[in-house]
């Protein structure tokens, strides 16, 4: 069965620091894609980026950076430079090929940005 | 558009009553879904639907009915509201069953059943 593990329930920083959210998951499918949300504080799901298995190339979008390494099973987030904005929850996500649409959610990591 | 939405935003019961959740989506996907959300715990996956009367069990189904009876309109009904239920509920929405493809969530439902 798949699963994902977040093992960081919260983190605290101040404005301007970088942040690492850490992302660890477990499948037996060779095809799975993996997704990260973000939850403000007002409650919404916003999607921040996917992944498919066979795409190990990291990414970066602005202030945020994935890390997406198969031989750990991991699929880390990084913020740099943090702001206020940021502190959110962050959950993510898997999908198995075989299995559909049918997500697989860490318990979500809590960022909290300080001034 | 619109979106996914979702209604009521938030909802008290009482132990046994019964209660329906409405979600709709005016994007003409094909798949929708819903999922509770509780503390530490993430999202789970309650039921879902490839398309319009097809419907089937995700990871925590007991005590939760759905019907497809249209592509837009995807309701969650309680027979017999438990405390255990209390939570927060999304419902989404994708294009296609594959598994890459995007959800889109609705804005949440706060259920409290007393």
């Amino acid at each position: 069965a798949q699963k994902v593990t977040q093992a960081q329930t919260e983190i605290s920083v101040v404005e301007k620091e970088d942040v690492t959210l850490d992302c660890v998951y477990e499948t037996r499918d060779t095809t799975y894609y993996l997704f990260w949300y973000k939850q403000p504080p007002s409650g919404e799901l916003v999607f921040l980026i996917r992944r498919n298995s066979f795409d190990e190339q990291n990414e970066i979008s602005g202030r945020y950076s994935w890390n997406f390494q198969k031989s750990t099973s991991s699929f880390n987030f990084t913020i740099t430079a943090s702001q206020v904005v940021d502190s959110a929850v962050y959950f993510c996500a898997l999908s198995e090929g075989a299995a559909g649409n049918k997500l697989t959610f860490g318990g979500g990591t809590r960022v909290l940005v300080k001034p | 558009n619109a979106g996914v939405t979702q209604t009521p935003k938030f909802q008290v019961l009482k132990t046994g009553q019964s209660m329906t959740l409405q979600c709709a989506q005016d994007m003409n996907h094909e798949y929708m879904s819903w999922y509770r959300q509780d503390p530490g715990m993430g999202l789970r996956l309650i039921h879902y639907s490839v398309g319009a009367g097809i419907t089937d069990q995700g990871e925590v189904p007991n005590g939760y009915n759905v019907s497809r009876s249209t592509t837009e309109d995807f309701p969650l009904r309680l027979l017999s509201a438990a405390p255990s239920q209390t939570s927060v509920y999304f419902c989404a929405s994708s294009p296609g069953s594959r598994g890459r493809d995007e959800q889109y969530f609705g804005p949440g439902t706060r259920l409290t059943v007393t």
